[in-house]
C-alpha cells in the first residue's frame, strides 16, 4: 500500500516558472527520498532528506521536510522542458529493518517551451 | 561505475507461465530491492535481499519469489501469472541497505506483459 498522497497529481507550468510539488505520509520515517522517472523508465534519484532535517538543495532543487505535519514538498525553480516527467517522494519508515521504500503516487509535471 | 542493470527489459507472457527476472546491482551493492510500479497501485515494495537472505517483504501473493547469489546478483521469479501482473518491474541497489543514508538506485526497468 502507499504511504501516502502526492499533490498536485498532475502539473502544468511554462518554462522558467516554478515547479511546487507536496507529498504527505503516514508513519514516522528515517529518511524522504524523491526520484525523478522519464515515461516509463527507471526511477533516477534527485535528493534525500534525513527526518532530522527541515531544508535541503541540490541545484535547482529545494526540498522540505515537517515531521510534525508528517510531508514534505519538492521545489523546482527556474524550470526547463527536460524537467517534464513524473516525480515521486518515498519514505524509509522507523525502525525498517533495511530497505523497504514506500512511495506516494507521484506527481506528472510538464513543461512547455 | 556502470549503473543498475536488468534484464530482459521487455517479456511478453501468457497466461500461467513462469518467468524470471534478472538484475545486476551497481558494484559493491550489497542491497538488492525489488519494486512493482502498474497504473492502478503504483509503485509496490516486493522484497529486498542483503547478503543472500531475504531481509525484508513486501504485501504480495508467494507466487513471487526471489533470490540472491554471492555476487550480489539478484533474480525475481513470478509463477502462474496473472493479467495483473503486466506491470513494470523495478531493481534498485544499495551500498549497505538500511542506514539513514543509503541511497537506493534504480534499474531501468523490465517491462512485463502477461496475455
Amino acid at each position: 500500500s502507499q504511504q501516502g498522497e502526492e499533490d498536485p497529481q498532475a502539473l502544468s507550468i511554462q518554462e522558467g516558472e516554478n515547479a511546487t510539488m507536496n507529498c504527505s505520509y503516514k508513519t514516522s520515517i528515517n529518511n524522504l527520498q524523491w526520484y525523478r522517472q522519464n515515461s516509463g523508465r527507471g526511477l533516477v534519484h534527485l535528493i534525500l532528506i534525513r527526518s532530522n532535517e527541515r531544508e535541503k538543495h541540490s541545484g535547482r532543487l529545494r526540498v522540505t521536510l515537517d515531521t510534525s505535519k508528517k510531508s514534505s514538498s519538492l521545489l523546482i525553480t527556474a524550470s526547463r522542458a527536460a524537467d517534464t516527467a513524473s516525480y515521486f517522494c518515498a519514505t524509509d519508515a522507523l525502525n525498517n529493518a533495511g530497505n523497504m521504500l514506500t512511495f506516494g503516487g507521484g506527481t506528472r509535471l510538464m513543461v512547455k517551451p | 561505475k556502470a549503473g543498475v542493470t536488468q534484464t530482459p527489459r521487455y517479456l511478453i507472457k501468457t497466461r500461467g507461465q513462469q518467468v524470471t527476472l534478472s538484475c545486476s546491482p551497481i558494484s559493491g551493492h550489497r542491497s538488492v530491492s525489488w519494486y512493482q510500479q502498474t497504473p492502478g497501485q503504483g509503485l509496490q515494495f516486493l522484497f529486498e535481499y542483503f547478503s543472500e537472505t531475504q531481509r525484508n517483504k513486501g504485501n504480495f501473493p508467494g507466487r513471487f519469489s526471489g533470490r540472491q547469489f554471492s555476487n550480489s546478483r539478484s533474480e525475481m521469479n513470478v509463477s502462474t501469472l496473472e493479467l495483473g501482473d503486466s506491470a513494470l518491474y523495478l531493481c534498485a541497489s544499495s551500498l549497505l541497505g538500511g542506514a539513514a543514508v543509503d541511497t537506493q538506485y534504480f534499474g531501468p526497468g523490465t517491462r512485463l506483459t502477461v496475455l
